[in-house]
């Protein structure tokens, strides 16, 4: 079973400052991808990486996927209060027959107005 | 569009019970997979089913089944219910098998007492 550690835990931080969020893994994958969820909802994902060395933008959000496809990281430019959520990261586990998704335990972000 | 839809929101059943927890997946999308996620965690793989078969299956006990129905919607039954299986249930849904990139539901709240 493949396993994704992810950093901080927890963060919480004032409106304006930039963070930077840790997935790492011994495993490679296939494909990562980022997700965000609030509470009482299901996940929402926001971006999926495939290549190693890959940078992907979405707006203040700059998702970078690992070289060797083992890692990757969530930076967010100016975080706002809107920004505040659990953030996962997931592998793309297919080692069987079913796509399977591994998640990384979340970074709870909180950002104070 | 209609995103992912799970019924119903909440549940509370008592121990040794039996609970079935219902998805409709996004129209046109004919994979489902659940996931079980407890409280600070992120979710864990349960079932992958395509073309109402499944395909994979997670490290989960005899208790939990799952079926898919020609509408594609599916069933998640959990048998014999223990405290531990309080937790809330995703379903995700994906265009065909052969992707990860997962659209999930808000969710069923279990709670077992």
């Amino acid at each position: 079973t493949q396993l994704l550690e992810q950093s901080p835990q927890f963060l919480s931080i004032q409106e304006g400052e930039n963070l930077t969020v840790y997935c790492n893994s011994s495993s490679v994958f296939s494909s990562l991808q980022w997700y965000r969820q609030e509470p009482g909802e299901g996940p929402v994902l926001l971006v999926t990486v495939v290549t190693g060395g890959e940078v992907k933008k979405l707006k203040r959000l700059t998702f970078q996927f690992g070289d060797a496809r083992k890692d990757s990281s969530l930076h967010i430019t100016a975080a706002q209060p809107g920004d505040t959520g659990l953030y996962l990261c997931a592998g793309d586990d297919s080692s069987g027959s079913a796509r399977q998704l591994t998640f990384g335990s979340g970074t709870q972000l909180t950002v104070l107005p | 569009d209609a995103g992912v839809t799970q019924s119903p929101t909440h549940l509370i059943k008592t121990r040794g019970q039996q609970v079935t927890l219902r998805c409709s997946p996004i129209s046109g999308h004919k994979s489902v997979s659940w996931y079980q996620q407890v409280l600070g965690q992120g979710p864990q793989f349960i079932f992958q089913y395509y073309e109402k078969e499944e395909r994979g299956r997670g490290n989960f006990p005899d208790r939990f089944s799952a079926r898919q129905f020609p509408n594609y919607s599916s069933e998640l039954n959990v048998n014999a219910l223990l405290l531990g299986d309080s937790a809330l249930y995703l379903c995700a849904s994906s265009f065909y098998r052969g992707t990860t990139e997962a659209f999930f539901g808000q969710g069923t709240r279990l709670t077992v007492v």
